[in-house]
């Protein structure tokens, strides 16, 4: 079965510091995408990134990083010099690709507080 | 710009009440979603939709039901809310494998 795994339920850092979210994932298809949402206080779901699982490499969209290792199942998400404007949960979640839908299974989420 | 509409941000209902919370996308995607999200428990699947008067269970759609006569337009249905389907809904619609598109919510208070 498929699951996600965010370890960190909350995590308060100070503006500009480096701060990584972790992501763990399990599935048995070979075939899969891995997605990052952010949820500001306001309450919508902001999509962030799609991975597949065929595409290993790293990526990076400003100050956001993603690393994605498929030898630990991880997914996890960087973000340089955080801002107040960071402060949000953010969701991991995976889509495994043997499905006719996206069938998409949230992880609990990490609550992230940047402190000015 | 990709767009999904919820037609309430909040909503307040009595027991025993019938409540339509529609949402509407503008991206031509197939498949539609209805998400619960309840602090402590994340994010829920309601139902979900991959074609016009098509329906899947997802893992909680007990007192619920859905509707999906236009492939825009998906509605969740409570056919009489009950206290424990305080919550906020989310709606998403998807190209298969493009990720989820979430309208902003709808906070729903059964009083």
């Amino acid at each position: 079965a498929q699951k996600v795994t965010q370890a960190q339920t909350e995590i308060s850092v100070v503006e500009k510091e480096d701060v990584t979210l972790d992501c763990v994932y399990e599935t048995r298809d070979t075939t899969y995408y891995l997605f990052w949402y952010k949820q500001p206080p306001s309450g919508e779901l902001v999509f962030l990134i799609r991975r597949n699982s065929f595409d290993e490499q790293n990526e990076i969209s400003g100050r956001y990083s993603w690393n994605f290792q498929k030898s630990t199942s991880s997914f996890n998400f960087t973000i340089t010099a955080s801002q107040v404007v960071d402060s949000a949960v953010y969701f991991c979640a995976l889509s495994e690709f043997d499905t006719s839908y996206d069938k998409v299974i949230f992880g609990p989420g990490t609550s992230l507080s940047v402190i000015p | 710009d990709v767009k999904v509409t919820q037609s309430s941000r909040y909503l307040v209902k009595r027991t025993g009440e019938k409540v339509f919370l529609e949402c509407v996308q503008d991206m031509d995607h197939e498949n539609m979603f209805w998400y619960r999200q309840d602090p402590g428990l994340g994010l829920r699947l309601i139902y979900f939709s991959y074609d016009v008067k098509m329906k899947e269970k997802g893992d909680i759609p007990e007192g619920y039901s859905v509707s999906r006569e236009k492939k825009e337009r998906f509605s969740l249905i409570l056919e009489s809310a009950s206290t424990n389907q305080t919550s906020m809904y989310l709606c998403a619609s998807s190209l298969w494998g493009g990720g989820l598109f979430f309208g902003s919510g709808t906070q729903l208070s059964v009083l």
